[in-house]
């Protein structure tokens, strides 16, 4: 079965400085989809960035963006120039479509707790 | 474009009660999905559904849950008999045909049994 680890369970950043954050993942798939969502404290869950596991490019959504690393299955996460609405949890997801049952459910891991301080 | 729509946000039961959680899909989205949020958790695959078909739903609880999504109107989410352990928060998600991996998320129900 797919698992999603992220083991950070709370970070800090200072106001206008970047963050990192970690995420791993387990799966004998070579097809699939790593997502990062952001919960804050409304509870809205949005989409932040979306990577494929075939595309050898990190994506990038503003001061979003991911270092994706197929062999070691780690997709961590950087925030730069940090703002105050940043400040959420964050959760990396998984998905392999097309790849039998079960594959069109998201797997989350439990979530970092990011804080910015101003 | 609308984003996902669910209702109500809040809802409370008392145990015992029958709880109807409502999503409407983002236009164009043929594929629901329905997760459950425990607190200090993250989300839970419950159901996958598409017009009028259960595609899969490996995640309901075997008793006093059920989903549709019918022809015309929303995908309902339906627990019978709530218990305190129901208390939750409820996403709908929902995926354009040509994109099924990627999933937008409503706004969450947030359910509270008493």
């Amino acid at each position: 079965a797919q698992t999603v680890t992220q083991s950070q369970p709370e970070m800090s950043v200072q106001e206008a400085e970047t963050v990192t954050l970690s995420c791993t993942y387990d799966t004998s798939e070579s097809d699939y989809y790593l997502f990062w969502y952001k919960q804050p404290p409304s509870r809205q869950m949005i989409l932040v960035i979306r990577q494929e596991a075939y595309k050898q490019q990190n994506a990038t959504e503003n001061r979003f963006s991911v270092n994706f690393q197929k062999a070691a299955k780690s997709f961590s996460l950087k925030i730069s120039d940090s703002q105050l609405g940043d400040a959420a949890m964050y959760f990396c997801a998984y998905i392999a479509p097309y790849s039998g049952a079960g594959s069109y459910q998201l797997t989350f891991g439990k979530g970092t707790k990011l804080s910015v301080i101003p | 474009n609308a984003g996902v729509m669910q209702n109500p946000r809040h809802l409370v039961r008392r145990r015992g009660q029958e709880a109807r959680l409502r999503c409407s899909p983002m236009k164009g989205h043929s594929h629901v999905y329905w997760y459950r949020q425990l607190p200090e958790e993250g989300l839970k695959f419950m159901v996958y559904l598409q017009k009028e078909n259960i595609i899969d739903e490996s995640g309901m609880p075997k008793e006093r849950f059920s989903a549709e999504f019918p022809k015309e109107g929303p995908s309902i989410l339906r627990i019978q008999q709530v218990v305190r352990g129901d208390s939750a928060a409820y996403f709908c998600a929902s995926s354009p045909p040509s994109s099924i991996e990627t999933q937008y998320f409503g706004p969450g129900t947030r359910l509270l049994v008493l």
